[in-house]
């Protein structure tokens, strides 16, 4: 089947704009995780979904970012008045069940703050 | 707090040698241990996963090793070939009444010379 796909998969915006940033997990996949990875480092935790509601959300540096999941399925991670130092590239994985299950990782979307 | 080194952060082989990427982990209270490949402008690919009863998982030439006591991980690679180049990351799992925090290592960026 599928694997999990994100959109855009690069995004370019102005210092102060807001973005929206699409994941599509597998299919029947109740988790839903959001890291952010920056150039030459391992991903970084930010909110993690179990069904619609965020189980775990503090990685979220700030009150800028939020998340939603309201149909268990598709996830939006959310940036307002975005800043240069939120350019990264971000990346969501599902997985079957909580901490005990493999995690299956998106493409990413790269986010570019001029 | 978690935190998860990985040793070397380069490494620069000749094809057909057999290699070992290290990840060490502070805390040893974790629910299991995952590596993971990246390869440059892409998403992780999930290669093995290691449950915190167990002690070693294998696929292919691929082989991680997991010491919970000593917050060691080792994933050796045999017959290395030049399409293993790529970013090779662990990533640490919490105990579930911990939370979903994921922490990942920072990567070893392996490259095989033909």
């Amino acid at each position: 089947g599928a694997g999990v796909s994100q959109t855009p998969s690069n995004k370019v915006t102005e210092k102060g704009k807001y973005v929206e940033l699409r994941c599509d997990p597998i299919s029947g996949h109740t988790a839903l995780y959001w890291y952010r990875q920056s150039l030459g480092q391992g991903p970084e935790f930010l909110i993690y979904f179990q069904g619609t509601g965020a189980a775990d959300d503090s990685g979220l540096p700030n009150d800028r970012f939020f998340a939603v999941r309201p149909e268990g399925s598709v996830s939006t991670l959310k940036i307002q008045r975005t800043e240069r130092g939120d350019s990264a590239v971000y990346l969501c994985a599902s997985s079957e069940g909580g901490s005990g299950y493999e995690q299956y990782f998106g493409p990413g979307t790269r986010l570019t703050v001029t | 707090k978690q935190e998860v080194t990985q040793i070397p952060a380069a490494l620069s082989v000749p094809e057909g040698e057999n290699l070992v990427l290290n990840c060490s982990f502070t805390d040893s209270a974790i629910y299991n241990l995952q590596w993971f490949r990246q390869d440059p402008g892409k998403g992780l690919t999930s290669l093995l996963l290691i449950q915190s009863s167990q002690r070693e998982q294998t696929s292919g030439r691929l082989n991680a090793s997991l010491d919970k006591s000593s917050g060691r991980s080792t994933l050796y690679i045999a017959a290395s070939q030049p399409g293993d180049s790529a970013t090779y990351l662990c990533a640490v799992g919490p105990l579930i009444n911990y939370g979903q925090n994921f922490v990942f290592g920072p990567g070893t960026r392996l490259s095989v010379l033909p």
